[in-house]
């Protein structure tokens, strides 16, 4: 069974700075990785999506980077923003089914 | 292309009473998953549907059930309703299992 796990629970950090999340999962056979965004409350909006034969994805100041044989995935902000302080999420699929599992997020405040 | 609608967005119940959730898909997206989220689970996988047809299902008991509809409209239901149903329920459409899942804002229940 496939686990998500994701490190660190919470971060904190000043605008610019450029940050890290990192997300590792136990099933190197994955389907694909993808990472949302949630902010209080509200539904989850989809970052970027990277299919298991795809090394990177790239979107604005976001990139994602997948490595199955370590079972890592991470994504990259680039000089941080207020507005981007909320839960990133990852979620793996693999196994018999396309259904992913979640981690629990990485919860992010940017202060100004 | 209008998103993932989601209705109601707050409800209040009590224990025993049941209720009935609904979830428009993006126009075209065939699947539709929900999923449950709460701060001590986190996000997790309720049931998936697919023209129609429960495809997937998650570790939930028998007083979760849904259905689809033939324009791709889901509706979930929750029967006997538990304090511990209180939870942000979300509905995500896709294509298909695989490609990229767009959320809708959620219904937020509350169970007294």
């Amino acid at each position: 069974k496939q686990e998500v796990t994701q490190i660190p629970a919470a971060l904190s950090v000043p605008e610019g700075e450029n940050l890290v999340l990192n997300c590792s999962f136990t099933d190197s056979a994955i389907y694909n990785l993808q990472w949302f965004r949630q902010d209080p409350g509200k539904g989850l909006t989809s970052l970027l999506l990277i299919q298991s034969s795809q090394r990177e994805q790239t979107s604005g100041r976001l990139n994602a980077s997948l490595d199955k044989s370590s079972g890592r995935s991470t994504l990259y902000i680039a000089a941080s923003q207020p507005g981007d302080s909320a839960t990133y999420l990852c979620a793996s699929s693999s196994g018999g089914s396309y259904i992913p599992t979640f981690g629990r997020g990485t919860s992010l405040i940017v202060h100004p | 292309k209008a998103g993932v609608t989601q209705t109601p967005r707050y409800l209040i119940k009590t224990r025993g009473q049941q209720v009935t959730l609904s979830c428009s898909p993006i126009s075209g997206h065939r699947s539709v998953s929900w999923y449950q989220q709460t701060p001590g689970q986190g996000l997790q996988f309720l049931f998936e549907y697919f023209s129609e047809t429960q495809r997937n299902k998650g570790n939930f008991p028998g007083r979760f059930s849904g259905r689809q509809f033939s324009n791709s409209r889901s509706e979930m239901n929750v029967s006997t309703l538990e304090l511990g149903d209180s939870a942000l329920y979300l509905c995500a459409s896709t294509v298909d299992l695989g490609e990229t899942q767009y959320f809708g804002p959620g219904t937020r229940l509350l169970v007294l």
